[in-house]
């Protein structure tokens, strides 16, 4: 069975540190997505990647980088976390014929 | 500009009625996908459909259907006979071009409650 996962399903950090999201595919995936899902916005595109090392902004990167090193992993950084990055993150990776795979989200808190 | 438009916040219904989620975009270009996806309590997506910009036919997979109008960029999503387990909330999503870029723009999702 296809898999996404995400390191912490929920997630507890303060204003100022530097916070880790991590997400594993185990489908060879090229392509590689983080969204943030916030009530009444939808999902909205952080950062997307189309191969290791490679790297794009989506429409809300400001606050975030990412990092991948290896096809599997994506990681997603907030490098000093904010009280408006609490959100729901969800990783996602793409077959195309299916609509991509998502994982099953971070419940991130940032008090 | 791309956008996704689901006008309904929530919609509550009682078991087996019927129920329509709307879906509007918009976008300048002629190809494009379009999908609808399920977020249970989980909160996993799940994906549901996609359809070309192509691909005007109507279609059915068990109590879903789906209704493509390029006449008024619509993409709306039917639940026959509403069960329980219907209750998620439903994101639809626009894609555009051509190849497997995977990103996706979405609506602001429509929470349906289907009470027994």
């Amino acid at each position: 069975d296809v898999k996404v996962t995400q390191s912490s399903r929920y997630l507890v950090k303060r204003t100022g540190e530097k916070v880790f999201l991590e997400c594993v595919q185990d489908m060879d995936h090229e392509n590689m997505f983080w969204y943030r899902q916030d009530p009444g916005l939808g999902l909205r595109l952080i950062y997307f990647s189309y191969d290791v090392k490679m790297k794009e902004k989506g429409d809300i990167p400001e606050g975030y980088s990412v990092s991948r090193e290896k096809k599997e992993r994506f990681s997603l950084i907030l490098e000093s976390a904010s009280t408006n990055q609490t959100s729901m993150y969800l990783c996602a990776s793409s077959l195309w014929s299916r609509g991509g795979f998502f994982g099953p989200g971070t419940r991130l808190t940032v008090l | 500009a791309q956008k996704v438009t689901q006008a309904q916040t929530e919609i509550s219904v009682v078991e087996k009625e019927d129920v329509t989620l709307d879906c509007v975009y918009e976008t300048r270009d002629t190809t494009y996908y379009l999908f609808w996806y399920k977020q249970p309590p989980s909160g996993e997506l799940v994906f549901l459909i996609r359809r070309n910009s192509f691909d005007e036919q109507n279609e059915i997979s068990g109590r879903y259907s789906w209704n493509f109008q390029k006449s008024t960029s619509s993409f709306n999503f039917t639940i026959t006979a509403s069960q329980v387990v219907d209750s998620a909330v439903y994101f639809c999503a626009l894609s555009e071009g051509y190849g497997n870029t995977g990103k996706l723009i979405f609506g602001q999702g429509t929470t349906l409650q289907v009470k027994p």
